[in-house]
């Protein structure tokens, strides 16, 4: 299995700040990499597909890139909604796997 | 608009069974490739089943000969039959929507909650 690490674990960060998280394939995953943000209680938000490829309807604040191992999401200008935790996925092949998750707080 | 309505959570004591349901709607679901993924309280996201527009089907070791995926595209449903569980189950089971015939969850249902307890 494909394992994905992901780091840091947590920040902490004021509104307007720019933020960004990285994650690592144990294997090339070419650009088969999702990001996704979860708040409390609530379901999954897909935010970028194929690293890089921002979802219908999510703001460009929210930016991705890498290949191959290496991946990041950038989060520019926080506001108080983007609060939330995020995850990364490689979806190249079963099975998809899930990294830790970065929880970015005030 | 693509709605995922997952039901069949509930509490159910150690070895026992429960079978999730997902109803779709808002796209041609016949086409899309559907995962399950689980979140244990306070954790992370764990894939633990996927099915192919074709059937084939695909699970997480933690829950290999446990579970079975299955779906029936005219009733636009996915199923999760889950049997032998244990408290390592307990969870907050989402329904995936997969982009095409790939892993990518691109939306997800609200979830069921699935209690292992005696």
């Amino acid at each position: 299995d494909i394992q994905m690490t992901q780091s840091p674990s947590s920040l902490s960060a004021s509104v307007g700040d720019s933020v960004t998280i990285t994650c690592r394939a144990s294997q090339g995953i070419r650009n088969s990499l999702a990001w996704f943000q979860q708040k409390p209680g609530k379901a999954p938000k897909s935010l970028i597909s194929a690293a890089f490829t921002l979802q219908s309807g999510v703001p460009s604040k929210f930016s991705g890139s890498g290949s191959g191992t290496d991946f990041t999401l950038t989060i520019n200008s926080l506001q108080p909604e983007d609060f939330a935790t995020y995850y990364c996925q490689q979806y190249l092949s079963y099975p998809p796997t899930f990294g830790g998750g970065t929880k970015v707080e005030i | 608009e693509v709605q995922l309505l997952e039901s069949g959570g509930g509490l159910v004591q150690p070895g026992g069974s429960l079978r999730l349901s997902c109803a779709a709607s808002g796209f041609s679901f016949s086409r899309n490739a559907m995962s399950w993924v689980r979140q244990a309280p306070g954790k992370g996201l764990e894939w633990i089943s996927g099915i192919r527009p074709r059937a084939d089907t695909y699970y997480a070791d933690s829950v290999k000969g446990r579970f079975t995926i299955s779906r029936d595209n005219s009733k636009s449903t996915l199923f999760l039959q889950m049997n032998s569980l244990t408290a390592e189950d307990t969870a907050l089971y989402y329904c995936a929507k997969g982009q095409e015939d790939s892993n990518y969850a691109e939306c997800w249902g609200q979830g069921t909650l699935v209690t292992v307890s005696s």
